[in-house]
């Protein structure tokens, strides 16, 4: 199985700061497609994941552009530029390449 | 506009089974195979495995297989997951989520199982 390491499990901001999350998986995501299925998904308490960005950087419907996604091969990093309070939740990355699908262990980010 | 909306909340003995539903509207239910994932209270999100919604097909991962059960009621719209044997480890949110390969799009609003004696 593909395993999804994501740092920091917690991570403080300020309301209109800048936040980082980097999700490294053990074998590249690179499919033989050519694509690369990595997403990435918020969760607010009591709710259910919300999808962000998809194939590692293209925003889902609706999203706006303080969100960023980069990387390639087994690298991924999320950016949240000008955090705002809807922003707090849970992080998850997910790999949709290879089977089982993984998610990442997920990121708190809170409050400074 | 698409929704996957779950059944309700279950309370339920060990031993017991569960079959909570997913039905979906705003789309062609047959376009989109239909994933399953638990999130255990206060951990994280875990793959259960997927149903084509064409062919009927389950697939189930590793960790779920022999107890839990995938099927659809295509006439409408709707995907099932049935639990026998409850644990206490099944104690847990139960989300069902469309995809076409890329991502888990949409997802329903989740449902939560409880398992106590």
């Amino acid at each position: 199985d593909v395993v999804m390491t994501q740092t920091p499990v917690s991570l403080p901001v300020s309301l209109g700061g800048q936040a980082s999350i980097s999700c490294r998986s053990s074998q590249s995501l690179v499919h033989s497609n050519g694509n690369t299925y990595l997403h990435w998904y918020l969760q607010k308490p009591g709710q259910s994941p919300q999808l962000l960005i998809y194939r590692v950087s293209n925003r889902f419907s609706g999203v706006p552009d303080r969100f960023s996604g980069s990387g390639s091969g087994t690298d991924f990093t999320l950016k949240i530029s000008r955090v705002e309070p809807e922003d707090l939740g849970d992080y998850y990355c997910l790999q949709s390449t290879h089977f089982p699908r993984t998610f990442g262990g997920g990121t708190k980010l809170e409050l400074k | 506009q698409i929704q996957l909306v779950q059944s309700g909340p279950e309370l339920k003995k060990p031993g017991e089974s569960v079959k909570i539903s997913c039905k979906a509207s705003g789309y062609t239910f047959t376009d989109y195979a239909m994933h399953w994932v638990k999130q255990a209270p206060g951990k994280g999100l875990k793959w259960m495995g997927w149903i084509n919604t064409y062919t009927g097909k389950p697939t189930y991962a590793d960790d779920f297989k022999g107890r839990f059960v995938f099927s659809l009621e295509a006439s409408a719209s709707t995907a099932n997951l049935q639990i026998s044997n409850l644990k206490n480890e099944d104690t847990a949110t139960y989300f069902c989520a469309r995809a076409n390969y890329g991502p888990f799009d949409y997802w329903g609003q989740g449902v939560m199982v409880t398992v106590s004696s």
